[in-house]
């Protein structure tokens, strides 16, 4: 009955490859979020997708990519993976785009890379 | 875009003592303002949040006040109690609702025995 869930929960690479982590949220809701949250435990949006499209892209570089087959599931697929892009992914949903609802985060993908 | 500063970022508090975290947002258009528990290893989870149309909300131990003028927004623990322990996070939201959360840097609140 989990309500945000992401697989892998550890990932662990080398630099250079690709890697993808999945989200599925069961709420029902419209609008799903990536969060980087990294060493020094700041937060910081990533991306927000409201019925499978992308709203906004902070400043995040092009080497990842959210990829949303359908309003369940929002993927984050990491190219050409750098030692910065250490950090834990936290995936969230929240019922509408509407500023006052609450985001349920999924449990966190801690990525290593070598 | 919107900046949140949160403050103290590290916070030692007595069993049983009242703990409060502090936090300013820049942009007025910020009309929502949740606060999130982090334990570690764990995700960041809900505890109270408010909206721009009020001034204060209670839920049992855990307040929040908002000061729209000065926009700064606060978090008030009573009676703290060691499962308190935990990293807190202040967020604000603009209006528009296009953007995710931005969030202050965090409280890490250690509750001394």
């Amino acid at each position: 009955d989990t309500a945000v869930s992401q697989t892998p929960k550890y990932l662990v690479t080398q630099m250079g490859n690709d890697k993808s982590i999945k989200c599925e949220q069961n709420l029902g809701h419209d609008t799903m979020y990536w969060y980087k949250q990294d060493s020094k435990k700041f937060l910081k949006i990533m991306f927000s997708y409201n019925n499978k499209e992308l709203i906004i892209n902070e400043t995040v570089p092009n080497r990842f990519s959210p990829k949303s087959p359908d309003k369940a599931h929002l993927n984050l697929h990491i190219n050409s993976l750098e030692l910065g892009d250490s950090a834990v992914y936290f995936c969230a949903s929240s019922p509408q785009l509407a500023a006052y609802n609450e985001q349920f985060f999924g449990p966190g993908t801690r990525l290593t890379v070598l | 875009g919107e900046n949140v500063e949160q403050h103290p970022s590290t916070l030692s508090v007595q069993e049983g003592d009242s703990a409060v975290i502090k936090c300013t947002y820049s942009d007025s258009a910020s009309n929502y303002f949740p606060w999130y528990k982090q334990e570690l290893g764990k995700r960041p989870q809900l505890i109270i949040d408010i909206r721009s149309n009020v001034g204060e909300k209670k839920d049992q131990r855990i307040a929040v006040t908002l000061n729209k003028t000065a926009k700064h927004f606060s978090l008030h623990i009573t009676e703290t109690q060691p499962e308190d322990s935990a990293v807190y996070f202040c967020a604000a939201k603009l209006s528009g609702g296009a953007d995710g959360l931005t969030f202050g840097k965090g409280t890490h609140l250690i509750i001394q025995p």
